[in-house]
């Protein structure tokens, strides 16, 4: 069974750095095809998403966002983290961490397991 | 203002079809067969209904069923029951690494 939980700072000042980290279980990010990324919902708001890693330490980032973003895994100890500079109001959301998919020998740009979530508040 | 197109709001009554659309361009939606769709109750986590189109995770009622028409993906969801209330969500692989997705659909159960 897949399970994944965020953690990190819950407020955060404007112009501060965001350190979330994604702990997992029911998979090892050394297996072929397995990756973990981000997605964040502003209240009220669509999904965005923000990074993926892979098992080869591959790592791909929303263009727009790409400048203030790093991602890194852990994988003795099951985690995935990520940092966003430069924290905005703007980036009051819930941010997730998620599994992506890979079913029947083929993996796709997709998420099949999420964390429940964790609401990062930016405000001074 | 999100990259891929969704009406705010679809509705329909129990038992019946409701499709949603997903506009975006040749070079996400129209161009990519990693086209997704995604379910979120309030307060919850999104599920993923369909992805590469139309195939479903295991799981997912076959009441769902997703399709492509150039740069238009679509939802529907068949014999609609009171828990198919959610927002949904499409997502498409934009290619050079790129994940878009839309603005979301809020579906009402009448």
């Amino acid at each position: 069974q897949i399970t994944l939980k965020e953690s990190g700072p819950t407020l955060v000042k404007p112009t501060q750095t965001l350190t979330l980290t994604c702990t997992f279980s029911g998979f090892s990010l050394t297996g072929s095809g397995e990756g973990v990324g981000w997605i964040r919902q502003p209240p009220g708001k669509a999904l965005e998403w923000l990074a993926l890693i892979y098992w080869r330490n591959d790592k791909q980032y929303s263009p727009s966002l790409k400048s203030r973003l790093t991602i890194t895994k852990d994988t003795s100890k099951n985690q995935v983290v990520l940092k966003m500079t430069n924290m905005d109001p703007v980036d009051t959301a819930t941010y997730y961490c998620a599994h992506r998919l890979c079913t029947g020998g083929s993996c796709y740009p997709d998420f099949d397991y999420w964390g429940q979530g964790t609401l990062v508040t930016v405000s001074s | 203002q999100s990259a891929l197109t969704q009406p705010p709001s679809a509705s329909g009554s129990p038992g019946q079809s409701v499709t949603i659309s997903c506009t975006g361009t040749r070079s996400d939606v129209g161009g990519s067969d990693f086209v997704s769709w995604y379910q979120q109750h309030p307060g919850k986590a999104p599920k993923l209904m369909i992805f590469e189109v139309s195939k479903r995770p295991s799981g997912v009622p076959d009441r769902f069923s997703g399709s492509k028409s150039g740069n238009t993906a679509s939802l529907t969801v068949s014999g609609l029951q009171a828990e198919d209330e959610a927002d949904y969500y499409c997502s498409s692989y934009a290619g050079s690494n790129n994940l878009l997705f839309g603005g979301g659909t809020k579906l009402t159960v009448l």
